[in-house]
């Protein structure tokens, strides 16, 4: 069976400073993908970057950036230079060729002034 | 390339009535997804289709939940019977079809049931 979990409920981070958060997998699958998603206030999930299981190079997406460990199944995403705007719920998410996503609890992320 | 879109976004019901959600995806994608989500949970998957036909349900799929795809296109679920335990917010999201791909998620439809 497929798990995520993230073990960071909420975390504090200042404007400009750069914040890492936590997500570890278990999956006996060789093939799968792992995603970022945003979820701010509002309700919508937003989608923020994604690594296959198979890709040699750590995912970037603008200030945003996964180190993947596969050997130690963790997939952490990193956020530079926070904005007052990155304040939001964060998900990690792991799913297979195609199908379903399983989520993780996620974390919940409050930059301030 | 407009997104995935979700009608209603609110709906406040009594227990007992039936509900039915509408979700339209991106155009173009095959896959299109329905999760629910309680508060201060992730997105929990419900069923999923590839064009036309229901590929996988999950287990929380009671036999008070319906999905439907008709054509392809659009798709609505349906809850008969509504519990209190019911009220949670319903996803939508659509992919394109390819492996390992992206899924892109709607606004969601909050329902309450009283």
């Amino acid at each position: 069976a497929q798990k995520i979990t993230q073990t960071q409920p909420g975390m504090f981070v200042q404007e400009k400073e750069a914040v890492t958060l936590d997500c570890t997998y278990d999956t006996s699958d060789p093939s799968y993908g792992l995603f970022w998603y945003k979820q701010p206030s509002s309700g919508e999930m937003i989608f923020l970057i994604y690594q296959g299981s198979y890709d040699q190079q750590n995912a970037t997406e603008g200030r945003y950036s996964l180190n993947f460990q596969k050997a130690r199944k963790s997939a952490n995403l990193v956020i530079s230079a926070s904005q007052l705007g990155d304040s939001a719920m964060y998900f990690c998410a792991m799913g297979r060729s195609w199908g379903k996503l399983q989520f993780g609890a996620g974390t919940q992320v409050v930059v301030t002034p | 390339d407009t997104g995935v879109s979700q009608d209603p976004r609110h709906k406040i019901t009594k227990r007992g009535q039936n509900v039915t959600f509408r979700c339209d995806p991106i155009s173009e994608h095959n896959r299109l997804y329905w999760y629910r989500q309680t508060l201060g949970q992730g997105p929990e998957f419900l069923t999923y289709f590839q064009n036309e036909a229901q590929l996988e349900k999950s287990r929380l799929l009671s036999d008070r939940f319906s999905a439907e795809r008709p054509k392809g296109s659009f798709s609505t679920l349906e809850i008969q019977r509504t519990e209190q335990g019911d009220s949670a917010m319903y996803l939508c999201a659509s992919s394109p079809g390819e492996n390992q791909e992206t899924q892109y998620f709607g606004p969601g439809t909050r329902l309450l049931v009283l």
